[in-house]
C-alpha cells in the first residue's frame, strides 16, 4: 500500500489556524487522498478527501501540491473539540479498504 | 440519520470464550466494513461486506474469527475461541457507494478485553 508520513504530534491555540502536514511521495495517479480523525473514545470520523484540486468543505480544507506528493489538512479555526488523531490515507488500486498509519496527535491549548 | 451502531460497547470475557460483536450500518448502506485496533498497533482493515457477500476478508486474522451479513442489514463478527491477544477495539463502517470517491461512517466501537 501506499505510504504516508505525517508527524506524530502538533500544537495549537484555539482560534487559530492549523496546518496538518502529510506527505506521499509514493502517490499514483488514480490514488485519493483521504483525511479521517479520531477523538477519543470514537470511531474514526471522515473530514476530507481529494484527487488533484484542493477541496473545501464545512469542516476543513484540502490543499494539494502541484506534484501530489504532499498535501496538508487545514482547520481554519481550532477549537478545543479538534484535538484528535489525524490520519491522511491514500486509496490503492481502487480498494476500498483503509490503511491508517498512526497519524498526528492534534493537541489544542486554550 | 441513525449513525453506525455497535454492540455492545464493552465486552470482557475469559480466553477460550465466545463472543458476538453487532454492527447496524446505516440505512441504505450496502458497504459494511470491519476494522480493529489491538493494543498498541494501528487500526487495521479485516474485512468488506456488499450486501450479504464478503467482498474482501483479507484482513481476518484467523479462523477463529467470523463474520456474517444475513439479509444483507446488520453484521455480527464471532471470536470462537477468544483469546488474549484479539483484546482491543473492533469498528465497523459503512458506505453507501463502493469505491474511493466517498467516505465512510465509522461506529464507536466495542472494546473487547479477553482475560
Amino acid at each position: 500500500d501506499a505510504k504516508t508520513t505525517q508527524p506524530n504530534s502538533m500544537e495549537s491555540n484555539e482560534e487559530e489556524p492549523v496546518h496538518l502536514p502529510c506527505n506521499h511521495s509514493t502517490i499514483s495517479g488514480t490514488d485519493y487522498i483521504h483525511w479521517y480523525r479520531q477523538l477519543p473514545s470514537q470511531g474514526p470520523e471522515y473530514v476530507i478527501h481529494g484527487l488533484t484540486s484542493n477541496v473545501n468543505n464545512r469542516m476543513a480544507s484540502l490543499a494539494i501540491a502541484e506534484d501530489r506528493k504532499s498535501s496538508t489538512l487545514i482547520l481554519h479555526r481550532a477549537t478545543l473539540r479538534d484535538a484528535a488523531v489525524y490520519y491522511c490515507i491514500l486509496s490503492t488500486g481502487g480498494g476500498n479498504k483503509l490503511t491508517f498509519g498512526t497519524g498526528t496527535q492534534l493537541k489544542v491549548e486554550l | 440519520e441513525a449513525g453506525v451502531t455497535q454492540f455492545p460497547s464493552h465486552s470482557v470475557i475469559e480466553k477460550g470464550q465466545t463472543v458476538t460483536l453487532r454492527c447496524d450500518p446505516i440505512s441504505g448502506h450496502d458497504n459494511l466494513y470491519w476494522y480493529r485496533r489491538v493494543m498498541g498497533k494501528e487500526i487495521k482493515f479485516l474485512l468488506h461486506f456488499v450486501k450479504e457477500s464478503k467482498q474482501d476478508e483479507s484482513g481476518m486474522p484467523n479462523n477463529r474469527f467470523l463474520a456474517e451479513r444475513t439479509g444483507g442489514t446488520y453484521s455480527t463478527l464471532k471470536v470462537q475461541p477468544a483469546e488474549l491477544e484479539d483484546s482491543g477495539v473492533y469498528f465497523c463502517a459503512s458506505s453507501q457507494i463502493t469505491g474511493w470517491n466517498y467516505g465512510y461512517t465509522f461506529g464507536s466501537g466495542t472494546r473487547l478485553t479477553v482475560v
